[in-house]
C-alpha cells in the first residue's frame, strides 16, 4: 500500500461543477505535489508544496484550480468549474526536505462528463 | 520540444528474454529516476540514479549524464514485468517537480 493517501480513487463530474481531491503525505515529508496525467500520456506537473507554502506551479493551475496544504498532513487539489479536458489521472506524491526520494499515491481518476 | 524522450514506446518480448528501455533528455539534470506504474495508476520507484550504473535484482539502470542517456536493464524477463515504465529527471537540487518521458509499454508474453 502507498503511503501517500489519495481520495477519492474515482470522481465523476458533470461539466461544470466543482471538484476536489485529497492526499494525505507521507508521514515526516515536508514536499508534496500533484501531477495530472492523461490517457497515454506524460505526467505532467502542476503544482509544488513546500511546508505546506506553494512555491511553483503552472499557469492553469493559478487561473482554474485552487490547491491547498491546511495542515502537515492534508493537502487537497480542486478544479473550480470541470472541463472535459480535465478528465485524467491526478497523482499526488511527496518527499522529505532535501531529499529526492518520491513517492506516490495511487491518484484520483477524475472522469467529467 | 520534449524534454525526456523515451524509447521504444512499446516493447513485445517473451518471457525470459531481457528488455532494454531507454530514456534521453534535452536539458541538464541533477538526478534521473526510474518508475513503474501500475495498471491502476500509482508509481513504484525503482531507480533513483543520478550517474552510473545500480542494480536491484534482476534491474539495472545506467546513466550516462554527458551523452544525456539513461537506461533500464530488465534481465530474464517475467510475465509480472508487464506494464508501464517511466523516466523523469530532476532538473535541479530539490527544486520540487520531475519532468517525464511518455514511458515504454512492456509487455511480457509467456
Amino acid at each position: 500500500d502507498a503511503a501517500v493517501t489519495q481520495k477519492p480513487r474515482y470522481l465523476i463530474k458533470m461539466k461544470g461543477q466543482e471538484a476536489e481531491m485529497k492526499c494525505i503525505p507521507e508521514k515526516g515529508h515536508t514536499a508534496v505535489f500533484w501531477y495530472q496525467q492523461k490517457q497515454s500520456k506524460e505526467l505532467k506537473f502542476l503544482i509544488y508544496f513546500q511546508n505546506q507554502q506553494p512555491l511553483d506551479q503552472i499557469d492553469m493551475v493559478k487561473e482554474r484550480f485552487s490547491a491547498v496544504c491546511p495542515s502537515s498532513s492534508l493537502c487537497s487539489l480542486g478544479i473550480r468549474t470541470c472541463e472535459a479536458e480535465d478528465s485524467a489521472l491526478y497523482l499526488c506524491s511527496s518527499s522529505p526536505q532535501g531529499n529526492s526520494d518520491y513517492t506516490f499515491g495511487s491518484g484520483t481518476r477524475l472522469l467529467v462528463i | 520540444g520534449q524534454q525526456v524522450q523515451q524509447s521504444p514506446a512499446s516493447l513485445v518480448l517473451q518471457e525470459g528474454e531481457n528488455a532494454e528501455l531507454q530514456c534521453n533528455f534535452s536539458t541538464s539534470l541533477n538526478s534521473m529516476q526510474w518508475f513503474y506504474q501500475r495498471p491502476g495508476g500509482s508509481l513504484v520507484s525503482l531507480f533513483y540514479n543520478p550517474s552510473g550504473t545500480k542494480h536491484s535484482g534482476r534491474l539495472t539502470s545506467t546513466t550516462v549524464i554527458k551523452e544525456r542517456r539513461s537506461s533500464l536493464h530488465i534481465s530474464s524477463s517475467q510475465t509480472t514485468d508487464s506494464g508501464t515504465y517511466l523516466c523523469a529527471l530532476e532538473r535541479g537540487y530539490n527544486q520540487g517537480k520531475l519532468i517525464f518521458g511518455q514511458g515504454t509499454k512492456l509487455s511480457i508474453k509467456p
